[in-house]
């Protein structure tokens, strides 16, 4: 059964980097079918797509965070990362890192549990 | 970008009765990439349907998926008291991915 859990830190200061890696066990990270994403979601609201990076490092990012979104992928550690630079308030939310393609296109499945990040000073 | 429109915000059903939720991007989905989610208080959100009509593992065959191009339905038949949620619509064809803003289903 493929499990995924987000961790780093919980309170990021407004203008820093918001950085959070996921752990992924029971599945091999290194399949071309296969997507590892970020999608957040501010207290009470809907779900934001903020990007993918598939095995290979390659990227996909939202247009409207580009400018301050970077994924990596490290499969020997069986982790991937997002970093956030930039961040304000706004920023503020669960954030949740999922796999893709467990069907073979983007479906998203699973989602890891969520991890909040609060933007304060 | 693709919008969807999930409505209505809130259903007030109670067990036993059948859930009718829908979904309309505003540009047609040619390859019935969309996808409805469940996610409970405190939660993630857990695939419940992909490919328009499809369930996902584990998921009870009373939660069904139909239509294509500008309108899509999610529908549970004889809800059940694990089923009051809220439930997210998404199109993952066409980049960006985006969610719909969710329709909660409560108990009456």
């Amino acid at each position: 059964q493929v499990q995924l859990q987000e961790s780093g830190p919980r309170l990021v200061k407004p203008s820093e980097t918001l950085s959070l890696t996921c752990t992924v066990s029971g599945d091999s990270m290194s399949s071309p079918v296969k997507y590892w994403s970020w999608i957040r979601q501010h207290p009470g609201k809907g779900l934001e797509y903020l990007g993918y990076v598939s095995y290979t490092g390659a990227t996909y990012y939202s247009p409207s965070l580009k400018s301050r979104l970077d994924m990596s992928i490290d499969t020997s550690k069986r982790q991937f990362s997002v970093r956030l630079s930039s961040v304000t308030t706004a920023d503020t939310a669960v954030y949740y890192c999922a796999r893709e393609g467990a069907y073979g296109d983007f479906e998203i499945d699973p989602w890891g549990q969520g991890i909040l990040v609060t933007v304060s000073s | 970008e693709i919008v969807l429109t999930q409505s209505p915000g809130t259903l007030s059903l109670s067990p036993g009765e059948r859930a009718t939720l829908s979904c309309r991007p505003s540009q047609r989905l040619d390859s019935n990439y969309l996808a409805w989610y469940q996610q409970k208080p405190g939660q993630a959100p857990r695939l419940v349907i992909f490919g328009a009509s499809r369930r996902a593992a584990g998921i009870p065959d009373r939660f069904s998926g139909s239509g294509s191009g500008t309108e899509f339905t999610l529908t549970i038949n004889r809800l059940e008291p694990e089923d009051f949620a809220v439930y997210f619509c998404q199109q993952y064809g066409t980049s960006p991915r985006t969610f719909g803003q969710g329709t909660k289903v409560e108990m009456k």
